[in-house]
């Protein structure tokens, strides 16, 4: 098994501009999780999903974050627009039935200048 | 709303020397209990699990963890720890049994083992 597929794996970019993050659960896992990791905040759960439907949106930042998971197979974290602020390892995990271990992914270090 | 407290910041310590993490989690309701590492650069893993039965659990790497519901603790041990264990350690809890998915995760303990 392939494990947790992240994309990119470092994105660095300006301000203002729009970012996407891409991942890819474990297949037959039906949970799909996001999360932001800073120094300063620690890890924090952003969004997730259960049979592709957003379950709970509370920990996102704001309005410029938004995530869809249009299959079982694919989730997108986007940022329009991007700031410094933002900047931090995004990961996403995927679990099978929900409450179960969480398997994480590689993670995607995103730097907003 | 669940909160999972970990004890210790950062915890130095030498090879072979025993390690304990603590944690603590304010909850009424029945948990699945976790410890995850993550090591320098590396995405989160799980360490061990409980979701019921014995209440001491093994995991991976001679890691070990005791769930006292009285205390709503879950520690972590490591009776001799290696220079390869130095990564940052994660307590993490769930409702057992409801359709709240999520994972509350503990600030993390930074471990830092001397060679």
């Amino acid at each position: 098994d392939a494990g947790v597929i992240q994309s990119p794996r470092h994105e660095v970019t300006e301000m203002g501009q729009e970012v996407t993050l891409r991942c890819k659960p474990i297949s037959g896992h039906n949970s799909l999780f996001w999360y932001r990791q800073t120094m300063m905040r620690g890890l924090e759960l952003l969004i997730y999903f259960n049979n592709n439907v957003p379950i709970d949106d509370s920990g996102m930042p704001e309005d410029r974050f938004s995530a869809k998971m249009p299959n079982a197979s694919f989730s997108t974290l986007k940022i329009q627009p991007s700031e410094p602020r933002d900047s931090a390892v995004y990961f996403c995990a995927s679990s099978f039935q929900g409450a179960d271990e969480q398997y994480f992914g590689p993670g995607t270090r995103l730097t907003v200048t | 709303a669940q909160s999972v407290s970990q004890h210790n910041h950062h915890v130095i310590l030498s090879e072979a020397a025993s390690l304990e993490l603590g944690c603590n989690y304010s909850y009424g309701g029945t948990v699945n209990l976790f410890w995850y590492v993550q090591y320098p650069g590396q995405h989160l893993q799980l360490l061990l699990k409980y979701f019921s039965g014995d209440p001491l659990v093994k995991g991976i790497k001679g890691f070990e963890a005791e769930f006292i519901k009285s205390k709503f603790s879950f520690n972590l041990r490591k009776p001799s720890v290696q220079w390869s264990d130095t990564a940052e350690y994660f307590c993490a809890v769930s409702n057992k049994g409801s359709n709240d998915y999520k994972l509350s995760f503990g600030a993390g303990t930074t471990v830092t083992v001397r060679a």
